[in-house]
């Protein structure tokens, strides 16, 4: 059974400039997360979606973060203008979508703002 | 909301003896608690995980305990082998929110 599928692995931009990293979950699985993680920290959610319906963005910078997950599969988390600060591992994970269910990590994204 | 805390930061042991991390979470709500070893470069891996109706569980080498009442939960690795090197994470989940302690890097010595 293939993973989750992340691209791309790094991205380097210059800040302003917008950019874009992409998710396929576990085939069959509802529920698609998005995180961020900083170097030796832990993630930190960015946005749940259960299906297409994002159920939890409350910690997604709406200013200049937005994701979509169209037809409840694969998803897409832009960020524009890109900001220095935002230099960051960013990771999906996705599960079946019951209740406290395991969540399966993707290889992530290394996003560098120059 | 849930907080977790995880500790130690780092923990430095010899090829052969055990390793113990501990979390603490705040949500008595929270119901699922898995651990996550993640090596460098590479993604978060589940390696065990526990439920709240449950107070241990074990998989060969690695065992984790869950305290309900002090809101505690503890993984054990017993015979450490270089290869355990890496940053564990604990976290706990309630409704598929899940929230992840700082993490602790864990180094075996050969």
């Amino acid at each position: 059974e293939a993973g989750v599928v992340q691209s791309p692995r790094y991205k380097i931009i210059e800040k302003k400039q917008p950019v874009a990293f992409w998710c396929n979950p576990i085939s069959g699985h509802n529920t698609l997360y998005w995180y961020l993680q900083n170097l030796g920290q832990g993630p930190e959610l960015l946005i749940r979606y259960e299906n297409e319906e994002a159920v939890d963005d409350s910690q997604l910078p709406k200013d200049r973060f937005s994701a979509e997950r169209l037809k409840g599969v694969d998803s897409t988390l832009k960020i524009q203008p890109a900001e220095l600060g935002d230099s960051a591992v960013y990771l999906c994970a996705s599960s079946l979508g019951r209740s406290s269910d395991t969540q399966y990590f993707g290889p992530g994204t290394r996003l560098t703002v120059l | 909301g849930e907080n977790v805390e995880q500790h130690p930061s780092t923990l430095s042991v010899q090829e052969g003896d055990s390793a113990v991390i501990k979390c603490t979470y705040s949500d008595s709500a929270s119901n699922y608690f898995p651990w996550y070893k993640q090596e460098l470069g590479k993604r978060p891996q589940l390696i065990i995980d526990i439920r709240s109706n449950v107070g241990e569980k074990k998989d060969q080498r690695i065992a984790v305990t869950l305290n309900k009442t002090a809101k505690h939960f503890s993984l054990h690795i017993t015979e450490t082998q270089p290869e355990d090197s890496a940053v564990y994470f604990c976290a706990a989940t309630h409704n598929n929110d899940m929230r992840f302690g700082a993490g602790t890097r864990l180094t075996v010595k050969p």
